[in-house]
């Protein structure tokens, strides 16, 4: 079975700072795909970023980037010069192949503060 | 940019009654899914639907509820004779293909609220 677990519950920071949202997963299977996605205030779920197990290369896209890590089994999200618009709720979720038609298993969430 | 629309927003119904959630996935989408998040909890899968037939669900996705394609741009899922628990936001993803790193594109959810 999966899991993901983003252990930061919440975080709140002030407007330029930079801040990283830690995800942690578990799966058996070599082969797999992380995501992040974002739910501001208004509810619905935003797709950002995704990942192969294949590629650890990290990446900077714009004022995102993301760590890949295999050996901790770890993939965090970084915002770098936060703006009040970042708040929101950010989900870590892991799709892999094992037997599933890939569907995606979320973690619990982090609320981004963004404050002024 | 395409995207997934729901409707209702907002379904309030009374506990027993039967309630249907529509969505229209975007339109060259082949893969359909129905996730649930429970007020301040993780979202949920329940069901993904491809080439009209359920092709897995989940252990919530139960009797009670079930998912249609009835023409070629709707996607529904009815829950019959609802219960308190069922109050969550139920929301519907498409993905062009099946392939784990297709991107599931979600709508903005229908918060179902049941007295």
């Amino acid at each position: 079975a999966q899991k993901v677990t983003q252990a930061q519950t919440e975080i709140s920071v002030v407007e330029k700072e930079d801040v990283t949202l830690d995800c942690v997963y578990e799966t058996r299977d070599t082969t797999y795909y992380l995501f992040w996605y974002k739910q501001p205030p208004s509810g619905e779920l935003v797709f950002l970023i995704r990942r192969n197990s294949f590629d650890e290369q990290n990446e900077i896209s714009g004022r995102y980037s993301w760590n890949f890590q295999k050996s901790t089994s770890s993939f965090n999200f970084t915002i770098t010069a936060s703006q009040v618009v970042d708040s929101a709720v950010y989900f870590c979720a892991l799709i892999n192949s094992g037997g599933s038609n890939y569907k995606l298993t979320f973690g619990k969430g982090t609320l981004l503060t963004v404050n002024p | 940019e395409p995207e997934v629309t729901q409707t209702p927003s907002h379904q309030v119904t009374q506990m027993g009654q039967e309630v249907i959630l529509r969505c229209v996935p975007i339109s060259n989408h082949l893969y359909f899914y129905w996730y649930r998040q429970i007020l301040g909890q993780k979202v949920e899968f329940l069901v993904s639907f491809y080439n009209n037939e359920i092709s897995e669900k989940s252990e919530i996705f139960d009797d009670q509820f079930s998912v249609e394609r009835p023409d070629g741009s709707n996607f529904t899922l009815k829950i019959r004779s609802t219960k308190l628990e069922d109050s969550a936001m139920y929301f519907c993803a498409s993905s062009r293909q099946g392939a784990m790193g297709q991107p599931q594109h979600f709508g903005d959810g229908t918060r179902l609220s049941i007295l």
